[in-house]
């Protein structure tokens, strides 16, 4: 079975820095996509940023960026020029890529923005 | 955005009472999903279905059960809600054509006394 870690259950990082957080998966599958979900204090679950696997160049969106190591099943999220509203829960995802894609999730990193 | 929605938004219940969430699209997707989330846990699933009357177990399916008699409504009993359910429970769609990945409702914050 698959299985998502994330070894950070809190960051923090001061605004206008950046930060990195952690993600490692576990699969024998080698096409599947990969996810980093926010969720703010309003309970929301907002897509961040989605990679397939068969792409070597990593995802970005914004102030945000994934560094995909697909060997070392490694999948962190960075996020640039930190924003208060970054503030939230992060939690990585992972997805088979056909059929009924039950995404399996990480524990969740909290992320603390520093004026 | 895609439309679905969850109702109730919060509910408190007493153990041992059944109760019954609901889950409801508008964009015809044929997959949809029960999560849990429970911290230190992220989010885990319960029951998912993909049709009419098409549904399987998940991580985490003892306790539940599902129901989907029409493409757009998606329901989650806890025929006797037991303290450990206390928990946040979240619907998703899928949709795979535009590349993978979960809409999520609002979820529903579920509390048993």
């Amino acid at each position: 079975a698959q299985t998502v870690t994330q070894s950070q259950p809190e960051m923090s990082v001061q605004e206008a820095e950046t930060v990195t957080l952690s993600c490692t998966y576990d699969t024998s599958e080698s096409d599947y996509y990969l996810f980093w979900y926010k969720q703010p204090p309003s309970r929301q679950m907002i897509l961040v940023i989605r990679q397939e696997a068969y792409k070597q160049q990593n995802a970005t969106e914004n102030r945000f960026s994934v560094n995909f190591q697909k060997a070392a099943k490694s999948f962190s999220l960075k996020i640039s020029d930190s924003q208060l509203g970054d503030a939230a829960m992060y939690f990585c995802a992972y997805g088979p890529e056909l059929g009924a894609q039950k995404l399996v999730f990480g524990q969740g990193t909290r992320l603390t923005i520093n004026p | 955005d895609a439309g679905i929605t969850q109702s109730p938004r919060h509910k408190v219940t007493e153990t041992g009472t059944p109760v019954t969430l609901r889950c409801h699209q508008t964009e015809n997707h044929r997959y949809m999903y029960w999560y849990r989330q429970d911290p230190g846990h992220g989010l885990r699933l319960i029951h998912y279905s993909y049709g009419v009357k098409d549904t399987d177990k998940g991580e985490v399916s003892d306790g539940y059960s599902v129901s989907r008699s029409k493409t757009e409504d998606f329901l989650l009993t806890l025929e006797s809600a037991t303290s450990s359910q206390t928990s946040v429970y979240f619907c998703a769609i899928s949709d795979i054509g535009r590349g993978g990945g979960y809409t999520f409702g609002s979820g529903t914050r579920l509390t048993v006394v």
